[in-house]
């Protein structure tokens, strides 16, 4: 049980290029959370998803796009990549049933945009 | 506009003493609170969580305290250990059928040995 992935580790990215984010779980987990935490902040939430098929705008969308066409995979897409956008990525999941609301969180990618 | 927060960017304490660490929120509508300890280059991991209905939930070293008149939690981490030296994030959760939480920006934490 591998629990949340995330690739790559590290990238750095020239301005306007792009890039795809991945994400899997195999935790069977029906919500799946994309964070960035910036140097000193906490975590913002970019997108989140509660299944297959449907996402959602957290509070940090703009230049970010998501797809969720399995319940393991949700990866994060980048279509022109700017400074602003150098940050940790952080994909989380999480239960739909029962009373915990802990999320689970993957190993974090580092991106720099330069 | 934060709504949670932790006041104390970092916090010192001495192996096997009490480590405290504060978070105070604004929005009367959570019902949820966890905390987090994330290490350097890892993604956060739970740490424990209290219900709003609850005063005090304990687990091992860790216990949280809720208090709701004042807003405000505590995590008590007792005897503290040098492997507790990590950031520690406050999050809450809105009241319903909603899993999206807001998060505080963190207190780092070094226990010294």
């Amino acid at each position: 049980n591998a629990g949340v992935t995330q690739t790559p580790k590290f990238r750095i990215l020239k301005i306007g290029q792009s890039m795809t984010l991945q994400c899997a779980q195999d935790m069977n987990h029906n919500y799946m959370y994309w964070y960035r935490q910036d140097p000193g902040m906490g975590l913002k939430l970019i997108y989140y998803s509660v299944g297959a098929g449907i996402t959602d705008k957290g509070e940090v969308p703009n230049g970010y796009n998501v797809s969720r066409s399995t319940t393991e995979d949700f990866p994060l897409r980048l279509e022109l990549a700017a400074p602003s956008q150098t940050s940790v990525y952080f994909c989380a999941s999480t239960e739909r049933r029962g009373g915990g609301y802990e999320q689970y969180f993957g190993p974090g990618t580092r991106l720099t945009v330069t | 506009d934060q709504q949670v927060k932790q006041n104390s960017p970092s916090l010192s304490v001495q192996e096997g003493r009490i480590s405290i660490l504060n978070c105070d929120y604004t929005n009367s509508m959570f019902d949820y609170f966890l905390w987090y300890k994330k290490y350097p280059a890892e993604g956060p991991t739970f740490l424990i969580s209290i219900s709003s209905i609850k005063d005090k939930n304990e687990d091992g070293r860790f216990t949280v305290f809720l208090n709701k008149s004042a807003k405000h939690l505590s995590l008590h981490i007792v005897p503290s250990q040098p492997g507790d030296s990590a950031v520690y994030f406050c999050a809450a959760k809105y009241a319903g059928n909603n899993r999206k939480l807001i998060w505080g920006l963190g207190t780092s934490l070094a226990v010294n040995p």
